[in-house]
Parts: C-alpha cells; structure tokens; sequence
C-alpha cells in the first residue's frame, strides 16, 4: 500500500530534550516535506527536499533541522524542543524534484508533540 | 497574515443541506488544491484546478476557480455526516501554501 508513515504518532517530552521523528514514504517521491498545523494557523512548511542530499528551509524552520540521505526518508530534528514547539505535525511526499504543483503531495498520519 | 484566507472558519449544518466555503487571495494562482482532513489523519486531495474559470465535480462536490484565479469555492450539495472534515486550500508557488481552513460538521 502506498503510504507516507510517521513515528511516533504521539509524544510528550521536556524543554531541551533532543528528539527525532522519523518520515518514511514508499512511493519513490522525490519530494518531501514537513508541516506544523496550529489552531487558526493552517498547515506551515518547516523544511523540505527535494530530492537526497538537497533540503531548504520552508517558512518556520527555527528551531528545527532535517536530513536526507535516502529518498525514502526525510527525520525531522528537534534539538533543543520548547514548548512553542507543541504541535501538529505532518510530513508529505510527491512525485517530481521541482517547484509549482507537480501531482498529488500524500500525507502522514500526523504527530501529535507536546513541549512541557 | 495569511496569504490564503478561507471563509467561514466554522459551518454546522443538518444532513441534506447544501453549503459553500471559499478560499480567497490578494495574488493570483498557478493552481490551486483542495484538500479534507478528518480527525487523526493527514489531508488528502481532493482536486487540483489549474484554469481560471475551471469547474470541477466530484460526486456532490463542486469546485470552482474564479476567472482572475484569484479565488475559488468549494460547494457540497445535499451534505452527508461522512463529509465532516476541515476543508483547506493550497495554492501551489513553488510550494504549497495553505489556508486555515473550514471545519464543517454535518449532523444526521
């Protein structure tokens, strides 16, 4: 089944407290991203990539980093978690390395993190 | 300041009844997506319009993208309980941007 998985769904932490949270996708997409969804807020592009080796920063990427050295996966890093960092968060996958719509972005589940 | 607004924020109707929601911009479109999240789970497409002017169905789902393609509607007719869900925009400019989105609840 085509797919784009996140671990984990849910997370509790403390301030300053480094923590992962893996993206997978079996689809062979070239392109990847993560999104935080507050309230009123919509959904807000962290990072993305658009293919191995080539990130860049969305439009809220402070406090966060990415890494990705195989396509199919695409970890979002909290180094140092605050708890303005509690949120929603999503990653996605498309086809095509570009910019502009280049067919359907395929969503996770979402991780639910919560910064005390 | 969102870049997308869409309209309302919130809509409660009855099984049967029909509803619009809308996503508007001060820039123009390249293309636009419609996408529903239903609680616990990421968005899904819904459609993508490309043309101003653009009509699109799908079931009782009605899309439209205005002709200056600055702004599209999104139209339910006869709304079902399954069609509950927050209803956002994208538009694509490099990448997507998104509204905030319409959370709509049908109640049987």
């Amino acid at each position: 089944e085509a797919q784009v998985t996140q671990n984990p769904r849910y997370l509790i932490t403390v301030t300053g407290k480094k923590l992962t949270v893996t993206c997978s996708q079996n689809m062979n997409h070239e392109y990847m991203s993560w999104y935080r969804q507050d309230p009123g807020l919509g959904l807000r592009q962290i990072y993305y990539s658009m293919n191995v080796e080539v990130t860049d920063k969305g439009d809220v990427p402070e406090g966060y980093k990415v890494s990705r050295k195989e396509k199919r996966n695409f970890p979002l890093i909290l180094e140092s978690p605050s708890p303005n960092q509690t949120s929603l968060y999503f990653c996605a996958s498309r086809p095509g390395g570009g910019g502009g719509h280049r067919g359907e972005q395929f969503f996770g589940p979402g991780t639910r993190l919560t910064v005390l | 300041t969102q870049l997308l607004e869409q309209s309302p924020q919130f809509l409660s109707i009855q099984e049967g009844e029909n509803l619009t929601v809308y996503c508007n911009s001060s820039s123009v479109f390249s293309s636009l997506q419609w996408y529903r999240q239903e609680p616990g789970e990421g968005p899904v497409l819904l459609v993508t319009v490309v043309t101003g002017g653009e009509v699109k169905k799908l079931k009782r789902l009605t899309f439209q993208f205005g002709d200056a393609r600055k702004d599209s509607s999104l139209h339910i007719t006869a709304a079902q309980p399954g069609d509950t869900g927050l209803y956002l925009c994208a538009r694509s400019w490099g990448k997507l941007q998104f509204g905030a989105g319409t959370q709509v609840v049908v109640t049987p």
